[in-house]
């Protein structure tokens, strides 16, 4: 029972270049979630899908994009990497509806020089 | 918009002491809330979450929480901590969208540190 899973696990860009985290959840979920964890600020959400085909902005979407390529997996581009993004991103899904548990993913560690 | 005030960003115990970390929200609805933790280099995990039934939740790991409205509080509380307790706890928010569906609010997060 994989849950939820990201790729990669690690990584370190330079400034400019662009990358893709992939995500991917095995449970069904209608809605799934981007959030970056920095120190002392908690998890912040970047974007989110509450269902297929739909893609909107959380509280930090600038310098990201999303693609919900179907109901398992939710992708997050980052276009031209800036030192500001260094940051742990985390993926997420729930069943949407009511008080439902978000079930994460592991992480990827992200560092822009 | 919903809050969430975490007090205390380093919390430190001995084994077998009491452990109490502090949640505060901001809601101007009856709120879903919940308490996840995170383990170095891990994903967060949910530790319980209160849905309105009963005002003391019982999670996993011996870990308890009450909530009470009239403080606007959802304190997290173990009566005897373990080595294994120390990582990085989370209380959140559930704020509601129109369609249905729930977007979690984080607290800046309590790191919790058990000495022998």
């Amino acid at each position: 029972n994989a849950g939820v899973t990201q790729t990669p696990k690690f990584q370190v860009l330079k400034t400019g270049q662009s990358m893709t985290l992939q995500c991917a959840q095995d449970m069904n979920h209608n809605s799934m979630y981007w959030y970056r964890q920095d120190p002392g600020m908690g998890l912040r959400l970047i974007y989110y899908s509450a269902s297929e085909g739909t893609t909107d902005k959380g509280e930090v979407p600038n310098g990201y994009n999303v693609s919900r390529l179907n109901k398992r997996e939710f992708s997050l581009r980052l276009e031209s990497a800036a030192p500001s993004q260094t940051s742990v991103y985390f993926c997420a899904s729930d069943d949407r509806q009511g008080p439902a548990e978000a079930f994460f993913g592991q992480g990827t560690r992200l560092t822009v020089v | 918009a919903q809050s969430v005030t975490q007090l205390g960003s380093h919390v430190s115990v001995s084994e077998g002491a009491l452990v109490l970390l502090r949640c505060n929200y901001s809601s101007s609805v009856p709120p879903y809330l919940f308490w996840y933790v995170q383990y170095p280099n891990q994903g967060l995990q949910l530790l319980l979450k209160y849905t309105s039934a009963a005002t003391l939740v019982k999670g996993i790991n011996g870990f308890e929480a009450e909530f009470k409205k009239s403080e606007t509080s959802f304190h997290l509380t173990k009566p005897s901590a373990h080595m294994s307790d120390a990582a990085e706890y989370f209380c959140a928010v559930s704020e509601r969208f129109s369609g249905g569906y729930n977007k979690l609010i984080f607290g800046a997060g309590t790191r919790l540190a058990v000495h022998p």
